[in-house]
This record gives structure tokens, C-alpha cells and sequence, in this order.
């Protein structure tokens, strides 16, 4: 079974602050997708990474693929109020048949407030 | 950006009855769907994989006759809760698998959820 650890699991901060996001397994997955989920709705795509030590920038938010594709990490740049939200992971596996399925993280809840 | 629907957005039933939820995707074809369950406060648990045209795939201590999946075709996939008891109350997401780029690695679209309480 592949887990995905994040942490920390809650993550309260001002506006302004940096923060990072760590999610770590011990089981190497092809790719790793990073999502925010806001309360009743469901989890909106904000990036993937493919190739390991590969780092994607997405305005203020960094993402980084660890070297051997067994964790990431989420940096955030002067957190604003709506960065607000669940902050999950997802591991896509390495084989043919779970290439296709996608193992969520824990989860991190973070708030910004003023 | 592909758009996956779902339906109802929140559904309550009397406790042994049973309760069906649609998946949509409505501008692109899915041969691929999945289905999540997240109770609060927790991540997305994959419940199932399914396949159009042939069985589900239920991941390990899931009841493939308690949680009936059928997808019927190449934009929609249901999920009946049956016999539905309040520790089935939760949020279902499904999210589906654009087919036309060829990969096993296509992006998975979520729907918006469906909240299910059961009294």
C-alpha cells in the first residue's frame, strides 16, 4: 500500500507569511499532483510533476519533485487570505495498473488570516 | 478546462433506503472514472475504479454490492449506495480520465462532490 504523509496536518498563519507543505512516502511514484480543495467542493488541479528534482512555479506557489519521486514539497510566497484551504498530494503509482490511480496525502489545512 | 458534474450536490435519505449519484463529464469522454469517499476532516480515499463498458474496480474492504457502479457510457458513471446506514453519511467525489491523449497519465477532472446524510 503507498502512503502519503504530509505535514504539518494544520497550518495557521498571517497574511505575508511563507510557509511550506511536505508530503513524503516511501514508495516512488511516476507523477505527483498537488491540489486545494475549499470546504464542499471538490479538489481543483493546481500542478503536476513528472521528473524527479523537477521544481514548477506557479505565481507564488513553488512545487518541487524530489530527487528519487517519493516526495514534494509546496512552498507559499506572502500567503494571502485566499490561499486559504486543504492542500492535498497525490501520487500516481509506477506500474500499469496504478498508473492511472491516484493515492491522496493526508492533507494540510492552512489559514491565512489578516 | 474539462468540467466533470455531479448529482445530486446533496442528498438525504432515511437510513436502509438507497441513494443514487451521477458523474458527468460534459465536454469530454471518460472511459475511465473513479470514485472517492472523504469524511470530514480527511483526505480523498479511492473507493473504486470505473471502467465503461465492463466491472468496477473496488479498492480492498469496499463492498462492491453495498456501493453498485455502473458506467454505462463515455460521459457517465453512477454510484447507487444501497442499504444506506449513517456511517455512510460522507462526501462522494468522482473524477474522471480524459481518454484522447493516449497515456495511462492523463489528468483526473474532479466533480464538485455529493454530500450524502443518512438518518
Amino acid at each position: 500500500t503507498q502512503l502519503l504523509e504530509q505535514s504539518p496536518q494544520f497550518l495557521s498563519i498571517q497574511e505575508g507569511e511563507n510557509l511550506t507543505v511536505y508530503c513524503n512516502s516511501s514508495s516512488v511514484f511516476s507523477s505527483l499532483q498537488w491540489y486545494r480543495q475549499e470546504p464542499g467542493e471538490g479538489p481543483v488541479l493546481l500542478v503536476t510533476v513528472v521528473t524527479g528534482g523537477e521544481v514548477k512555479k506557479l505565481k507564488r506557489l513553488t512545487f518541487q519533485f524530489g530527487d528519487a519521486r517519493k516526495d514534494s514539497s509546496l512552498h507559499i510566497t506572502a500567503a494571502q487570505p485566499g490561499d486559504t484551504g486543504l492542500y492535498l498530494c497525490a501520487g500516481a503509482g509506477t506500474n500499469t495498473g496504478t498508473a492511472s490511480k491516484l493515492t491522496f496525502g493526508t492533507g494540510t489545512r492552512l489559514q491565512v488570516t489578516l | 478546462g474539462a468540467v466533470v458534474s455531479q448529482h445530486p450536490s446533496r442528498v438525504i435519505c432515511k437510513s436502509g433506503t438507497s441513494v443514487k449519484i451521477e458523474c458527468r463529464s460534459l465536454d469530454f469522454q471518460a472511459t475511465t472514472m473513479f470514485w472517492y469517499r472523504q469524511f470530514p476532516k480527511q483526505s480523498l480515499m479511492l473507493m473504486a475504479t470505473s471502467n465503461e463498458g465492463s466491472k468496477a474496480t473496488y479498492e480492498q474492504g469496499v463492498e462492491k454490492d453495498k456501493f453498485l457502479i455502473n458506467h454505462a457510457s463515455l460521459t457517465l458513471s453512477t454510484l447507487t449506495v444501497t442499504s444506506a446506514h449513517p456511517e455512510d453519511s460522507s462526501f462522494y467525489i468522482c473524477s474522471a480520465r480524459d481518454a484522447t491523449s493516449g497515456t495511462i497519465m492523463e489528468t483526473q477532472y474532479f466533480g464538485p462532490g455529493t454530500r450524502l446524510l443518512v438518518l
